[in-house]
């Protein structure tokens, strides 16, 4: 069970956009529509941002949206702000019931 | 409104077990699926696995060897051992409770810091 593959690092300026890909194989993302997406600020536990591949928890913005083709995932965050400053991780239900999380990404806003 | 608490010790040495609790407050642990996670300093998250209250486990095939989540008879509080620990499970454990039909970790606890020494 490998790690899902994720950039170490993305940035951009406030009001742009950024998307971070997510990559896995046809035994974890490819075969479930279970890829969730975290945001972890230093020092805190992951806050929950997308699930089902593009759905968003109650009470997180609408900047958030996330979308999946194949054995790639990926979240997209629209007008950053300073806030969105975090490390994201994404995570997919594996064979044989198992979870497996990407080695995260450091987003930095500019 | 469920909150998750991790508690045990901070240290332990090395080649022996380490040993958390997890306590679930504003819920009980008899229903949904209850886990924990790993996330070494400067690095990744890392499942280690879930219980249900019924029994079912599932462990990371890479530390499954070594490991042992189960609930408690109050059915508010589960337990992480993992054993013949080394320096390389120093890490932040969260436990976490997860949907199995959305696939969402929510909610986390805050984590706990266990270093392993020599």
């Amino acid at each position: 069970q490998s790690a899902l593959t994720q950039p170490a690092s993305v940035s951009g300026s406030p009001g742009q956009s950024i998307s971070i890909s997510c990559t896995g194989t046809s035994s974890d993302i490819g075969a479930y529509n279970l890829v969730s997406w975290y945001q972890q600020h230093p020092g805190k536990a992951p806050k929950l941002m997308v699930y089902e591949g593009s759905k968003r928890p109650s009470g997180v913005s609408n900047r958030f949206s996330g979308s999946k083709s194949g054995n790639t995932a990926s979240l997209t965050i629209s007008g950053l702000q300073a806030e969105d400053e975090a490390d994201y991780y994404c995570c997919s239900h594996a064979d044989s019931g198992t979870w497996v999380f990407g080695g995260g990404t450091k987003l930095t806003v500019l | 409104q469920v909150q998750l608490q991790e508690s045990g010790p901070g240290l332990v040495k090395s080649s022996e077990t380490l040993s958390l609790t997890c306590t679930v407050s504003g819920g009980s642990i008899t229903t949904h699926y209850w886990n924990w996670i790993r996330q070494p300093p400067g690095k990744g998250l890392e499942w280690i696995g879930y219980m249900s209250y019924s029994g079912t486990t599932n462990y990371n095939p890479s530390l499954k060897s070594r490991v042992t989540i189960s609930a408690d008879t109050s059915k508010t509080r589960f337990s992480l051992k993992l054993s013949s620990v080394t320096a390389a499970d120093t890490a932040v454990y969260f436990c976490a409770r997860v949907s199995l039909v959305a696939g969402t970790f929510d909610p986390w606890g805050q984590g706990t810091l266990v270093t392993v020494s020599s």
